[in-house]
């Protein structure tokens, strides 16, 4: 069971640049959600999904874009790569309601932009 | 404003010791709260869980005590093991659409 895969595992962009951070998962889980976690800050919700079709902003939007068209699917768009988006970005999934609140992590993205 | 805090940000204990690991929250409304142990260049992975009905839950060597009057959460390990060094976050939600994090506790066991 791959659970949740995200890709690619480092990257380095230019400020400016654009980019996808790819997250799938195979547990049919409706909630997905992406972190970004610094050092001191812990993780901190950027954008989340409560099913396919439906996305809604967590504390740290700001930058990043997000879509799901499938279940499976959640993807995380940096339009126009900032240093302060340096940060390990960590996307997770749940099958939500009582009883599924274990969520599962991937196993992240290091991104650098210089 | 962070809603959930874990004030230390490092603990050190000697192997076969008992590890205490605190975590404060804000929110009245959260009612779920987990925990999660994360080893470097991985993702979190769960480790344990509490609903607010209840005051404590045990998992062999881990328990997880509540505390909501005071809006206060623990997570004990006994003993403890050089294997849970590690950095431990806790988390809180209150509808399961999303989690809210601490800032972590880098946890290093001793042998």
């Amino acid at each position: 069971n791959a659970g949740v895969t995200q890709t690619p595992k480092f990257q380095v962009l230019k400020t400016g640049q654009s980019m996808t951070l790819q997250c799938a998962q195979d547990m049919n889980h409706e909630y997905m959600s992406w972190y970004r976690q610094d050092p001191g800050m812990g993780l901190r919700l950027i954008h989340y999904s409560v099913g396919a079709g439906i996305t809604d902003q967590g504390e740290v939007p700001n930058g990043y874009n997000v879509s799901r068209s499938t279940t499976e699917d959640f993807p995380l768009r940096l339009l126009s790569a900032a240093p302060s988006q340096t940060s390990v970005y960590f996307c997770a999934s749940w099958g939500g309601g009582a009883g599924n609140t274990e969520a599962f992590f991937g196993q992240g993205t290091r991104l650098t932009v210089v | 404003d962070q809603q959930v805090k874990q004030n230390s940000p490092s603990l050190s204990v000697q192997e076969g010791r008992i590890s205490i690991l605190n975590c404060d929250y804000t929110n009245s409304m959260f009612d779920y709260f987990l925990w999660y142990k994360k080893y470097p260049a991985e993702g979190p992975t769960f480790l344990i869980s509490i609903s607010s009905i209840k005051d404590k839950n045990e998992d062999g060597r881990f328990t997880v005590f509540l505390n909501k009057s005071a809006k206060h959460l623990s997570l004990h390990i006994v003993p403890s093991q050089p294997g849970d060094s590690a950095v431990y976050f806790c988390a809180a939600t209150y509808n399961f659409n999303k989690f809210y994090f601490g800032s972590g506790t880098k946890l290093n066991v001793k042998p």
